[in-house]
């Protein structure tokens, strides 16, 4: 079974806070990605990641940053959070050519 | 910009019926289309996934895609009141982008008892 674990699944953050969202496969997958969900907005992208090091933006990577320094993690940072970040964030691994799989996701609130 | 839409419901359909949803895409060169299933509060879970024109299935499920008019749809057979949740269909386009998956806004499904 594919098992993706994020860090938290409810946080509460204060505004202009640094945030740290980890998330960890153990399928040795490539590539992993992270999004965010909000009502009638849908499941949007904010960065991904082909392999260790290698970050890609998405369709939304403003105010957010991330970190792959090894295969199996995948870290979202806000750099200073803001309200409008409060959101559920989730993220999701693949191996090449497969379908994607989610992490039971973090519902973050910035204060 | 590619587009995936779906009736965002709610889609009521009585328990033991056939429920029935739709997914249109824009991106005439898409290649794999999913459908993942979310209860409130929690993450997607994928419960299907077709790579070619017609049919697939899989136990109560049968997703079908008809690439000629650009819709994958999901049939699930003898509706269960479990079945009730949030059903979002992804379509993985022709290139571009991250992994090209672009994500419906889902269809919010009710499974009458």
């Amino acid at each position: 079974d594919v098992k993706v674990t994020q860090s938290s699944r409810y946080l509460v953050k204060r505004t202009g806070e640094k945030v740290f969202l980890e998330c960890v496969q153990d399928m040795d997958h490539e590539n992993m990605f992270w999004y965010r969900q909000d009502p009638g907005l849908g499941l949007r992208l904010i960065y991904f990641s082909y392999d260790v090091k290698m970050k890609e933006k998405g369709d939304i990577p403003e105010g957010y940053s991330v970190s792959r320094e090894k295969k199996e993690r995948f870290s979202l940072i806000l750099e200073s959070a803001s309200t409008n970040q409060t959101s559920m964030y989730l993220c999701a691994t693949r191996q090449v050519n497969q379908p994607q799989h989610f992490g039971d996701g973090t519902r973050l609130s910035i204060l | 910009q590619k587009e995936v839409e779906q009736n965002s419901g709610p889609l009521s359909v009585p328990e033991g019926a056939i429920a029935s949803l739709i997914c249109t895409y824009s991106d005439r060169g898409s290649q794999s289309f999913f459908w993942y299933r979310q209860y409130s509060g929690k993450s997607p879970e994928l419960i299907m996934f077709i790579y070619s024109n017609g049919d697939k299935e899989d136990g109560r499920f049968t997703a079908q895609l008809n690439i000629a008019s650009q819709y994958v749809s999901l049939l699930i057979r003898d509706s269960q009141p479990s079945d009730s949740a949030t059903y979002l269909c992804a379509v993985r386009g022709s290139g571009g982008g991250a992994d090209g998956l672009t994500f419906g806004k889902g269809t919010h499904l009710i499974i009458q008892p």
